[in-house]
Formats: C-alpha cells, sequence, structure tokens
C-alpha cells in the first residue's frame, strides 16, 4: 500500500524557534494535508494543499506541496508552549482514502 | 458546533466480549470513517462509509463491523474484543469522500 514517511518522528527546541518537518513518499498524491493532534483530543486540520508548489499558511504555519507531488513540508515560526503536540501528515490519490504519516512529536522547552 | 461526537470516551472490556462504538456527525457530510490509532503507527483507517447506503472495508477490517445507521451516525462493533484491539479509535467524516476529514475526539479502549 501507499507508504508516507514523516520526519522527524519527534522533536525538542526551543521557544521561539522555527520548526521545520516534512513528508515523503514513493508514490504522487494529489493532496496533502496537515493535522495537529493534542493529548486526549482528535487530530484537526490545519493546513490543506491541493497544487503542485501551492505555498499556504495560516497564522505562523506554512506548508508546501512539492513541485514533485511525492513531498510535502510544515513549518512553524516562532514556536510557542501550545504548540506542543502531534504532527500527522496525510496525502490521497484519486480513488484511494487519506494515508497517514506516523506522526512527528514536537515538544518545546519554555 | 458538535462536529464529530464519539461515545464512549474510554471502555474496559474482557476478552471475548462484544461492544459498539457510536459516531455521529451534525455536519451534514457524506462520508463517513473508522480509525485506529496506535503508537508509531499514525492512523490506520478500519472501514469508511463514502455515502449512506454504503461501507467498505479499510486497511485493517478484521475483527471489526460497522453500520451507516443513516447519514449522521456510524457505528463500530467489535464482536470479540482481543487483546490486540487495544487502542484508541476515531470516527472522521468529510463532505464526500477523499476531501479533508475532520475528527472526533476519540474512544479510548482496554481488552484485558
Amino acid at each position: 500500500g501507499q507508504q508516507l514517511n514523516q520526519s522527524p518522528q519527534s522533536m525538542f527546541i526551543q521557544e521561539g524557534e522555527d520548526v521545520s518537518m516534512n513528508c515523503t513518499s514513493s508514490s504522487i498524491f494529489n493532496t496533502w494535508l496537515w493535522y495537529k493532534q493534542d493529548p486526549g483530543e482528535g487530530p484537526v486540520l490545519l493546513i490543506a494543499l491541493y497544487k503542485a508548489g501551492e505555498l499556504t499558511s495560516n497564522g505562523r504555519l506554512t506548508a508546501q506541496f512539492g513541485i514533485t507531488r511525492k513531498d510535502s513540508f510544515l513549518n512553524i515560526s516562532a514556536s510557542i508552549p501550545s504548540d506542543v503536540g502531534i504532527y500527522f501528515c496525510a496525502g490521497n490519490q484519486y480513488g484511494n482514502k487519506l494515508v497517514f504519516g506516523a506522526g512527528t512529536i514536537l515538544r518545546v522547552k519554555s | 458546533n458538535a462536529g464529530v461526537t464519539q461515545t464512549p470516551k474510554f471502555q474496559v472490556l474482557k476478552t471475548g466480549q462484544s461492544m459498539t462504538l457510536q459516531c455521529a456527525q451534525d455536519m451534514n457530510h457524506n462520508s463517513m470513517y473508522w480509525y485506529r490509532q496506535d503508537p508509531g503507527m499514525g492512523l490506520r483507517l478500519i472501514y469508511y462509509s463514502a455515502s449512506e447506503g454504503t461501507t467498505d472495508k479499510g486497511e485493517v477490517p478484521n475483527g471489526y463491523n460497522v453500520s451507516r445507521l443513516n447519514k449522521r451516525e456510524f457505528s463500530l462493533r467489535l464482536e470479540s474484543a482481543a487483546p490486540s484491539q487495544t487502542s484508541v479509535y476515531f470516527c472522521a467524516s468529510s463532505k464526500i469522500d477523499n476531501q479533508p476529514q475532520h475528527f472526533g475526539d476519540g474512544t479510548r479502549l482496554s481488552i484485558l
């Protein structure tokens, strides 16, 4: 089946730092999504990307749909304590279901 | 708005017991999904319902059954629970199939 490789697995950063994480696949995807999951809650959609090369921002978050359609990255600028959580990428191909990466655990040192 | 509501939030079962997890959405979405989340493995699709009246298997359907009761409700049943089914179960919905999904807060299920 389709596989999404998400990296890094976890990050431990200083408050105020910028964060970058990415998702890659050997397959082409037509949609990339980024979700955040807080402890004890379900994933919440942060950003949706629909076109190769698309760059979309949501506050301090910026995500891009890779030009090859096989990858996507998420950047968080000036991290704050509430950025703690698990970030998931997800992608889908026409006619197939969403596939999720294993997640990046973000811990912020205040 | 409630969004996607799952009940119960927590449950402990003994091996062999049966149980139904409930999910309801109030967003008038056509498609609904059930996932399980295990450490280090992301979310894996168990079953989905692209529209009312249809259900299909996902990546890990063994040991589960589903019912799309109406447009709002999609239930997941474990007929004979096994310890390997200890997990966090998430229900999600989307306007149509393959659109961004909205998730409930999960059911934490432990099987002893």
